[in-house]
């Protein structure tokens, strides 16, 4: 099956700092989602990107089908940015059944 | 106006019992979803049910019955609970099967004791 592969496992950055996130997929896919949990165990989706880029106020996301990759970018980082970052993509072509990767653990001190 | 919505958001039960675990959306998506992620946060779908029919069923014991009474609500059914199914378990939603937006509930802290 498809392999996910997320980069860094841990990051821990000062407010105000920037960073990238990364997500490498084995395979081609055609629907790729970014999800946050925070630190109180909600997950919520910030973009569903199978290709392309998008900005969503300090975040955006860009993800490079062709070459399986995919970046969440958070600018200005503020302490409710910490959690857990997920890339999410579908075992096989169109599949709704999302395989998701391990996750980036951001920190993000005051 | 809570999108996806589950009920009990912990539960601690004693091994060998029965529970379950009720979620609603409220979004009109035809699609429907149960994940689990364990103590790692690793996120894995067990069920998928779109407009009320069963589509994904992964590798799941047979205790663990979903039921999809209309394609609002679907809920998660666990027989002779075991340690091994602690966990927090989600539902989520999605408007259609097939590449879209999946959208989750806030989760059900499972400790089996």
């Amino acid at each position: 099956g498809i392999q996910v592969e997320q980069s860094p496992p841990d990051l821990i950055l000062q407010e105000g700092a920037n960073s990238t996130l990364r997500c490498n997929f084995s395979d081609s896919v055609n629907n790729l989602q970014w999800f946050h949990q925070n630190p109180w165990g909600q997950l919520i989706n910030l973009f569903y990107i199978p290709s392309g880029t998008k900005q969503n106020g300090r975040l955006s996301a860009t993800t490079v089908a062709t070459e399986r990759y995919s970046l969440l970018y958070i600018s200005s980082s503020q302490t409710t940015d910490s959690g857990v970052y997920f890339c999410a993509v579908p075992t096989q072509g169109g599949s709704e059944k999302l395989v998701f990767g391990k996750g980036t653990k951001l920190t993000v001190n005051p | 106006d809570t999108a996806v919505s589950q009920t009990p958001k912990y539960l601690v039960t004693q091994m060998g019992n029965d529970k379950s675990i009720k979620c609603e959306q409220n979004l009109g998506h035809d699609t429907m979803y149960w994940y689990k992620q364990d103590s790692k946060k690793f996120l894995k779908i067990m069920f998928s049910y779109n407009n009320k029919e069963l589509i994904i069923n992964e590798t799941v014991p047979n205790r663990f019955s979903p039921k999809s009474p209309d394609k609002a609500h679907l809920n998660l059914h666990i027989n002779s609970l075991e340690l091994g199914d602690s966990a927090v378990y989600f539902c989520a939603s999605s408007a259609y099967t097939g590449p879209s937006t999946q959208y989750f509930g806030p989760g059900t802290r499972l400790t089996v004791l």
